[in-house]
């Protein structure tokens, strides 16, 4: 089991760019979220979805959107990227509302 | 919103010394888990914790759920080099699908 992955790595975008953060758990797990990360902030829920098909805002939702493609795979969307969306983003899952499981983290910079 | 204060924010310790850090909140809550992260590496989780008085064990890691169902603890005995990290307390409202996160309690360990 590879658990939860992401993909990139590492990305470095410039302001108005777009892309999508790609992210998927082999643990048949029905719920899944999107987390950044800022120095001092924790860890902030920018949206997740309950289970296939259904997405809900998490606390940071504004410049994203969000895909829940199938069981297996919930991506992220940033339309138009900007210098304050430059995080560590994390997604997780977890098989009820409870223990959630995390990927290893996208890190962006938008210049 | 929900919040969770941990303290402290972070710790220096030496090697072999006992550590012990809390979150409290004004909610009550029906879950209380405790991850770690290391530095470059999404957050593990380490204890999960559901009933109230609850004490529950990971090797040196001792982690309880307070009575008032509004704290809960972590304690690390004898720390060792690698336990330098992030400690993150999570908590979850019955029903409620989302998590809310502790700011995180930095440790540096001092050989």
């Amino acid at each position: 089991n590879a658990g939860v992955t992401q993909t990139p790595k590492f990305q470095v975008l410039k302001t108005g760019q777009s892309m999508t953060l790609q992210c998927a758990q082999d643990m048949n797990h029905n719920s899944m979220y999107w987390y950044r990360q800022d120095p001092g902030m924790g860890l902030r829920l920018i949206y997740y979805s309950a289970s296939e098909g259904t997405t809900d805002k998490g606390e940071v939702p504004n410049g994203y959107n969000v895909s829940r493609l199938n069981k297996r795979e919930f991506s992220l969307r940033l339309e138009s990227a900007a210098p304050s969306q430059t995080s560590v983003y994390f997604c997780a899952s977890s098989l009820e509302d409870n223990e959630q499981f995390f990927g290893p983290g996208t890190r962006l910079t938008v210049l | 919103g929900q919040q969770l204060n941990q303290s402290p924010q972070s710790m220096f310790i030496q090697e072999g010394e006992d550590v012990s850090m809390n979150c409290t909140s004004s909610s009550i809550f029906n879950t209380w888990l405790w991850y770690k992260q290391d530095p470059g590496e999404g957050p593990v989780l380490l204890i999960a914790l559901y009933k109230a008085g609850e004490l529950t064990s990971n090797g040196r890691l001792t982690a309880q759920f307070g009575i008032t169902r509004k704290d809960s603890f972590l304690n690390i005995s004898a720390s060792i080099p690698s336990d330098v990290g992030i400690y993150f307390c999570a908590g979850q409202v019955q029903g409620a699908q989302k998590l809310v996160f502790g700011q995180g309690t930095r440790l540096t360990i001092n050989p």
